[in-house]
């Protein structure tokens, strides 16, 4: 099982270029993430998705977009990038079933750099 | 006031001692709490929950949880230079899965 996988792995933009984040999990997961890390910020949710189907915010979802096209694939779109978005990106998933106790498996990352 | 708090380091320890990482979280009904372990350049790996008060061991880990002071701790016994890494603590506020905050982590150098 390859887990959890993110495409691509780097990323440059130029201010105003848009791109979509590729997410792909392989274990039946339910629910699926997108964070964002930034250094002295911690990771913080950009948007979730509970089940296929449904789609929510998280703590800072402006200028994002989702996507949860299936159970096993949730995109990110940043429709117009700006140099605020530089961050390094990462999809997680959780089995959905447990609520409290569960237990989130992260892909490896997605390092974007606008200028 | 931050929702989750830790140090941002660096924790030198030697190898050999008891690296004792903290974390003090805001939320007084949050019920879950773990840690992650972040290697640089990777993503977040769990090696810790904990629910209830208490310690509760896993190998040379040791989590602790003190819900009155709102208060969860990681203790690495026999520290390793691979234990060398950026140690998250994660807080799930209120019960659903969207409600999980993390710290910023505190850097661990594992010093041989």
């Amino acid at each position: 099982n390859a887990g959890v996988t993110q495409t691509p792995k780097f990323q440059v933009l130029k201010t105003g270029q848009s791109m979509t984040l590729q997410c792909a999990q392989d274990m039946n997961h339910n629910s699926m993430y997108w964070y964002r890390q930034d250094p002295g910020m911690g990771l913080r949710l950009i948007y979730y998705s509970a089940s296929e189907g449904t789609t929510d915010k998280g703590e800072v979802p402006n200028g994002y977009n989702v996507s949860r096209l299936n159970k096993r694939e949730f995109s990110l779109r940043l429709e117009s990038a700006a140099p605020s978005q530089t961050s390094v990106y990462f999809c997680a998933s959780s089995s959905g079933v447990l609520a409290a106790q569960e237990t989130q498996y992260f892909g490896p990352g997605t390092r974007l750099l606008v200028l | 006031q931050k929702e989750v708090e830790q140090n941002s380091g660096p924790l030198s320890v030697p190898e050999g001692a008891i690296a004792s990482l903290n974390c003090t979280y805001s939320d007084r009904v949050s019920q879950s709490f773990f840690w992650y372990r972040q290697y640089s350049g990777k993503s977040p790996e769990l090696i810790m929950s904990i629910y209830s008060n208490g310690d509760k061991e896993d190998g040379r880990f040791t989590a602790q949880l003190n819900k009155a002071s709102q208060y969860v701790s990681l203790l690495i016994r026999d520290s390793q230079p691979s234990d060398s890494a950026t140690y998250l603590c994660a807080v799930n506020r209120s019960g659903g899965y969207q409600k999980v905050t993390f710290g910023i982590g505190t850097k661990l150098q594992v010093i041989p």
